[in-house]
């Protein structure tokens, strides 16, 4: 069965100290990896898509990459405005999403 | 250029009752899939639009249905509400579909429609 789980499922940080947020996936035929982010009552709005293993992108403070079987989205010297949910995809014809990691940046 | 609108922004609704949710997506796609997600969860795949057919559908009971016309605007119902079925209902869009790249058909999301069911 296809699968993608997320972790850790919460993150505090202070500003300034970089993390890194997991993904891992299970899936027959993946076509694609998804990273959103999500702020509380919204939808989620896209980041990065990446296609195979090796690739990276990068967005200001974020960084996502993959391998064969996960993805990481490390985050540098984060600021209060990158407190959001952070969602993993993976497209094997239709989106499976992983349960998403909340992370909280304190000033 | 508008992105992905949805309404009813909130929808209150009672046990047994019908509800029928609406999506326009971004100018230039033809592609509509609807998601559900129940707090603090990720969205759950419920079915994809495309050339006015449903052609994809994940775990979801016939109760949930939909259609596009052929603007492209697509409707989600769901009849005989339980209260199970209370959660942010997502609409995403994607460009037409490349049939030589797959993989390659970005969703993007509307804010979403709250429905709580009483």
């Amino acid at each position: 069965e296809d699968q993608v789980t997320q972790s850790p499922e919460a993150l505090r940080l202070q500003e300034g100290e970089s993390s890194s947020l997991n993904c891992s996936y299970t899936v027959s035929g993946l076509r694609g990896l998804f990273w959103y982010r999500q702020d509380p009552g919204k939808g989620p709005e896209f980041l990065f898509t990446l296609y195979s293993a090796g690739e990276e992108k990068e967005k200001e403070r974020l960084k996502a990459t993959l391998t064969k079987k996960e993805s990481f989205l490390h985050i540098t010297a984060p600021k209060p405005e990158d407190s959001a949910t952070y969602l993993c995809a993976v497209q094997t014809g239709k989106l499976i999403f992983g349960q998403g990691t909340t992370l909280q940046v304190k000033p | 250029d508008a992105g992905v609108t949805q309404s009813p922004t909130h929808l209150i609704k009672t046990r047994g009752q019908q509800v029928t949710l609406r999506c326009s997506p971004k100018s230039g796609h033809d592609t509509v899939s609807w998601y559900q997600q129940a707090l603090g969860q990720g969205p759950q795949f419920i079915f994809q639009y495309y050339e006015e057919e449903e052609r994809q559908r994940g775990n979801f009971p016939d109760r949930f249905s939909g259609h596009q016309f052929p603007n492209y605007s697509s409707e989600l119902n769901v009849n005989a509400l339980l209260l199970g079925d209370s959660a942010l209902y997502l609409c995403a869009s994607s460009l037409p579909r490349d049939r030589g790249r797959v993989g390659k058909n970005i969703q993007y999301f509307g804010a979403g429609t709250r429905l709580s069911v009483l």
